[in-house]
């Protein structure tokens, strides 16, 4: 399964808009890219998934260029409850496994 | 609350002995999946069930094994532990094998000592 790499933090302020970028060269072809957002004490949560061009659901943009080999989440307008962890994996479709980075601390800042 | 319940919440357990960790999926979710998350190593796929049967595996040890019952709860068995097995293990569950959204539990947290 492909390797994926991303920062290990960031920081923002309220209402910007956060773009977390996440790297996997060797994603094959009949991988998806999904995101999860995970709270202290808590299971990851499912954000986005994508296989190419954009994505967009009720709280997350999920941009992926043609050749796959990155992909970025986009969270418009952050509050400090966006606080997290975020996830970046690739998921294998046949067998729905994921294989996640090592997760990008995003801190929300008043 | 993601629908996934866990249990035990925390185990804390010596060298050398086994435990078992127990996962019910949302309902009607055919497919459950273990994963270990420690710091070192991240969040980790250890095995995948459908409906009963052994879908995937990962990177998971011979020491663990798992099984998916007929009421579609979940048990990952860890034997001979060792102080490296302390971690977070989460179980997710999702409606069908492929291209759906996984619902994580809660996790059990395991201190191996």
């Amino acid at each position: 399964l492909a390797k994926t790499t991303q920062p290990i933090s960031m920081d923002s302020y309220e209402g910007q808009e956060v773009n977390i970028t996440c790297s996997h060269n060797n994603i094959a072809t009949n991988d998806y890219i999904t995101w999860y957002q995970q709270f202290p004490s808590q299971g990851p949560r499912f954000i986005i998934q994508g296989y190419k061009t954009k994505v967009t659901n009720e709280v997350a943009s999920l941009f992926i260029p043609a050749d796959r080999k990155s992909s970025t989440l986009s969270l418009p307008r952050v509050s400090l409850s966006d606080t997290a962890v975020y996830y970046c994996g690739a998921k294998r479709d046949a067998g729905n496994m994921l294989t996640f980075g090592g997760g990008t601390r995003l801190m929300v800042k008043p | 609350d993601s629908g996934v319940t866990q249990t035990p919440k925390h185990l804390i357990t010596a060298t050398g002995q086994r435990v078992t960790l127990r996962c019910s999926p949302r309902s009607g979710d055919l497919s459950v999946y273990w994963y270990q998350q420690s710091l070192d190593q991240g969040l980790q796929f250890l095995i995948q069930y459908y409906n009963g049967e052994e879908r995937a595996k990962g990177n998971i040890l011979e020491r663990f094994s798992a099984q998916q019952f007929p009421d579609l709860h979940s048990e990952l068995n860890l034997s001979s532990l060792e102080l490296g097995d302390s971690a977070l293990y989460f179980c997710a569950s999702s409606v069908g094998g492929t291209s759906y959204e996984q619902y994580f539990g809660p996790g059990t947290r395991l201190t191996v000592t």
